[in-house]
């Protein structure tokens, strides 16, 4: 049961454009919502992340937005450079409960960015 | 400050052989995973660490594979005998106790099973 799910599966954006990936949850009792960034040949990297108190989070060209009722959240990428092509993975963890601390992540969105 | 430390980098084996990955987590992070990542999918949970007790191995193999983390510190995952499914990147992350949330992962170990 795959309780993550994440959308598009890749991504060609315009050097300077916005990049979306969009991410929906089925278990309420995830707290955490973090965005992890993988180059090829390297380790998950966390990006940003976001508890569901708030509706949005931004760092830098890097925005979390996060509708609770909806049960999804989405990353969005301001002015989008080639430097920024990797994959992206959304993830979720519960701070209580069976699995605490468990980060589910999604199948990731690899994401190109061209000049 | 020195992130996870894997090793080795890649490994190729014959199935049914024995391999090991080894593990040193950042300094001073009391938690310790490992995940398993096949291609084109986001890691999964093996096994987690608190100090040198293991607090989430629901999702290890038991039949084939084991891990240990010794002294609290450097962890090594064993796999025996190794399938041909068993081909995959594995990754060992770690964490400050309390920020089990905020993990910080390693390059990984890209095993091939021929």
């Amino acid at each position: 049961q795959q309780q993550v799910k994440q959308s598009p599966q890749s991504l060609i954006v315009q050097k300077g454009g916005i990049s979306i990936i969009n991410c929906a949850y089925e278990n309420t009792a995830f707290d955490y919502f973090p965005w992890y960034q993988q180059f090829p040949g390297k380790g998950p990297a966390l990006l940003i992340a976001i508890r569901p108190d708030v509706s949005e989070k931004k760092e830098g060209r890097f925005t979390i937005s996060f509708n609770k009722s909806a049960k999804q959240f989405s990353l969005h990428i301001m002015d989008s450079q080639p430097g920024d092509s990797a994959t992206y993975f959304c993830a979720a963890s519960s701070g209580s409960g069976a699995g605490s601390y468990q980060l589910t992540f999604g199948k990731g969105t690899k994401l190109s960015v061209i000049p | 400050e020195a992130g996870v430390v894997q090793s080795p980098r890649y490994k190729i084996i014959e199935k049914k052989q024995p391999v090991a990955f080894w593990c040193n987590p950042i300094s001073g992070h009391n938690t310790l995973y490992w995940y398993l990542q096949n291609l084109g999918q986001g890691p999964e949970l093996l096994i987690r660490y608190e100090n040198e007790e293991a607090v989430d191995d629901s999702q290890l193999p038991k039949d084939r594979f084991s891990a240990e983390r010794l002294k609290g510190v450097d962890s090594t995952l064993k796999i025996q005998p190794a399938e041909l499914g068993d081909s995959a990147v594995y990754l060992c992350a770690s964490s400050l106790g309390g920020r089990a949330h905020e993990q910080y992962f390693g390059p990984g170990t890209r095993l091939t099973v021929t």
